[in-house]
């Protein structure tokens, strides 16, 4: 069974730079693709970027210039990296797993699979 | 600010159907994107509960359904359990400034 874990630093102040990883274990990495999403604190989802197996990126336009995603497939692994944090980034951040559904086209994908969470607080 | 609105709340007493709307625009589900549907259980991480639209992975019960028309997608819950009590946010693709993956607002179900 796929399973997806994560980890990083839960504590940042303004200005430093988040990261985060996630591990693929129990499963096929390549020929899918690989997602960071987040959820402030009583809110809703918002999807910050993807990245596949030969490092093809997308991301969410309003964090474009903060955000790099990164993927090592010697691990199973794929990385967030959010520079000059705010308070406004304080959120739980979830890893993800976009499913490769034959006959739909890729914009048409869903998380079927996702991470626990890890809560990032930035704060003085 | 989310471009896929959902009614913040709907309830309903145990046994009745309850539905939640997803209204988007011709950019996105008007556009022909798939929706989507995630269950989020108190401190747990979403679940895929509906895929294109309409599709129930493997796993969830036929209690749950999905549509979609026009600009908007749906989701329906025919005889509502209180282990259905949870929030519930839609998802489709968004054209505009460059394309993204885009979640609705996300409603709350209460089970009276």
């Amino acid at each position: 069974q796929v399973q997806l874990q994560q980890w990083g630093a839960g504590l940042l102040k303004p200005s430093e730079t988040l990261s985060l990883t996630c591990a693929v274990y129990g499963g096929s990495f390549s020929g899918h693709y690989w997602s960071w999403i987040r959820q402030p604190p009583g809110e809703g989802l918002e999807w910050i970027g993807e990245i596949n197996n030969r490092g093809s990126t997308n991301y969410n336009p309003s964090l474009k210039s903060r955000v790099t995603i990164s993927v090592d497939t010697s691990k199973n692994q794929f990385s967030l990296n959010l520079m000059s944090v705010t308070a406004a980034d304080t959120a739980v951040y979830h890893c993800a797993r976009l499913a490769f559904r034959l006959g739909r086209r890729p914009h048409n994908w869903d998380f079927d699979l996702w991470g626990r969470g890890t809560l990032v607080t930035v704060s003085t | 600010q989310s471009v896929l609105t959902q009614p913040p709340s709907v309830s309903g007493a145990p046994g009745q159907r309850v539905t939640i709307s997803c209204t988007g625009s011709s950019s996105n589900i008007g556009a022909g994107y798939d929706v989507h549907w995630y269950q989020q259980l108190p401190g747990t991480a979403p679940k895929l509960l509906i895929h294109g639209n309409s599709n129930r992975p493997s796993g969830v019960p036929d209690r749950f359904s999905g549509s979609r028309s026009g600009t908007s997608g749906s989701l329906a819950i025919n005889g509502v359990q209180a282990e259905d009590e949870a929030d519930y946010y839609c998802q489709s693709y968004d054209s505009g400034l460059g394309g993204s993956r885009v979640f609705g607002t996300g409603t709350k179900v209460t089970v009276l």
